[in-house]
């Protein structure tokens, strides 16, 4: 089925630890995206990428580091610089237009032990 | 700058009322779009509806309804004869390179 899968659904990490969360698409999307969610704050955008190789910061990318080596990847590594790191985290892809909706994957709840 | 703006932070009706959940935008783009999505407890965000600038024709689908007024920059999306499984968190949304999503409004339909 096509979609967007991201793993684990739960993690737990230590402080000080870097996490990797994965994010993986099969809809041949061009642009993927990694959002922030905490209760009453909606979505917070913390990376987005157009095209493969290339990615921008969003509006809390500090502590948070991507990479887009390929086109169906988009994996999130939570640093030990970033102070609050527990939420819960959303991948999302479209295509790389205006006009069309985003497709979102399961999430990723973090919490850090 | 872009932003959207859903004042309603928690709504609670009784099953079978009308709820109207409300979105106002802020763009200096002539052509943009709005979205709706739904985020029921296991997590995952569901598209429900897109909308363009250039479209104010109201659109019903089901007992869903969306009135868009470029006049106030509103997007108000209407769940008629509610039940139990519209409790969610529901998302507007401004697309331009990247999404611009509401804070969420939670929607309790109690039985």
């Amino acid at each position: 089925d096509g979609g967007i899968t991201q793993s684990p659904k739960y993690l737990f990490r230590k402080e000080g630890q870097n996490v990797t969360l994965s994010c993986e698409q099969n809809l041949n999307h061009d642009a993927m995206y990694w959002y922030r969610q905490d209760p009453g704050q909606g979505l917070r955008l913390i990376y987005y990428s157009q095209i493969v190789n290339d990615f921008q910061k969003g509006d809390i990318a500090e502590g948070y580091s991507v990479s887009r080596e390929k086109k169906e990847s988009f994996p999130l590594t939570v640093t030990s610089a970033q102070k609050n790191p527990t939420a819960f985290y959303l991948c999302a892809s479209r295509q790389n237009l205006m006009n069309t909706e985003a497709f979102f994957g399961q999430g990723t709840r973090l919490t850090v032990v | 700058a872009q932003k959207v703006t859903q004042a309603q932070t928690e709504i609670s009706v009784v099953e079978k009322e009308d709820v109207t959940l409300d979105c106002v935008y802020e763009t200096r783009d002539t052509t943009y779009y709005l979205f709706w999505y739904k985020q029921p407890p296991s997590g995952e965000l569901v598209f429900l509806i897109r909308r363009n600038s250039f479209d104010e024709q109201n659109e019903i689908s089901g007992r869903y309804s969306w009135n868009f007024q470029k006049s106030t920059s509103s997007f108000n999306f209407t769940i008629t004869a509610s039940q139990v499984v519209d409790s969610a968190v529901y998302f507007c949304a401004l697309s331009g390179n990247q999404f611009y999503f509401g804070t969420g409004t939670s929607l309790t339909v109690i039985p």
